[in-house]
């Protein structure tokens, strides 16, 4: 295992409400993702993050926020779930040696939005 | 826009049999392609080929990189029931810290 966890694993929410993803790892790598996971779409890159304090935008990142102050905790914040946002969220990880492209992945978070 | 495209999306073959899984991409700044074998949970990493490692084999698995043709291949050899999985692709980027995913191929293996 590379160190990682994800909390919850699981969530039922209402429309509306906001909801936090954490991601934590161990391995002190450099840079975190977050996914989603849908059927039919593979992984999609929702905010990554490459230091402290420094995010970016993935393909689908509208409707989420995220924030890294620590090393080891990425949050993933939905200010206000809809129903669309009914996923499995992986976090990742890498940086840590010179392969820098392998990603190493959570046990995922199982979000529904009624 | 970059796009990673896998064939076929779904796959059902005997134990024993020999599948091929395809994966072709087109990006702006290709560095790198990954294979990742994913069951009912986290994706767990297989190979990585580049440049300078167009061909990786571990057991039954194995897999080339055809840099001319922008695809791969994951071939796995004598089929074992706990192969069923999904199969996914990305490709890593020059200058860009991050993977683009393949929609992934399900792989089923019957008894």
């Amino acid at each position: 295992d590379a160190g990682i966890t994800q909390s919850p694993r699981h969530k039922v929410t209402e429309t509306g409400t906001p909801v936090t993803l954490r991601c934590h790892q161990t391995e002190n790598h450099r840079y975190m993702y977050w996914y989603r996971q849908d059927p039919g779409h593979g992984l999609r890159l929702i905010h990554y993050s490459y230091g402290v304090k420094d995010t970016d935008k993935g393909e689908v990142s509208d409707g989420y926020s995220v924030s890294r102050s620590k090393t080891e905790d990425f949050l993933l914040t939905l200010e206000s779930a809809t129903s669309s946002q009914t996923s499995v969220y992986f976090c990742a990880i890498s940086g840590r040696t010179g392969l820098t492209d392998t990603q190493y992945f959570g046990p995922g978070t199982r979000l529904t939005v009624l | 826009e970059d796009k990673v495209v896998q064939s076929p999306l779904s796959l059902v073959v005997h134990e024993g049999d020999t599948v091929t899984l395809n994966c072709s991409y087109e990006v702006t700044n290709f560095r790198s392609l990954l294979w990742y074998k994913q069951e009912k949970k986290a994706p767990t990493f297989l190979f990585m080929l580049t440049s300078s490692g167009i061909e990786k084999k571990s057991g039954r698995l194995s897999s080339i990189l055809d840099k001319k043709e922008l695809s791969s291949i994951l071939n796995i050899t004598a089929t074992q029931t706990g192969d069923s999985a999904i199969y996914l692709c990305a490709v890593g980027l020059q200058g860009a810290q991050k993977l683009v995913f393949g929609q992934g191929t399900r792989l089923t293996i019957n008894p």
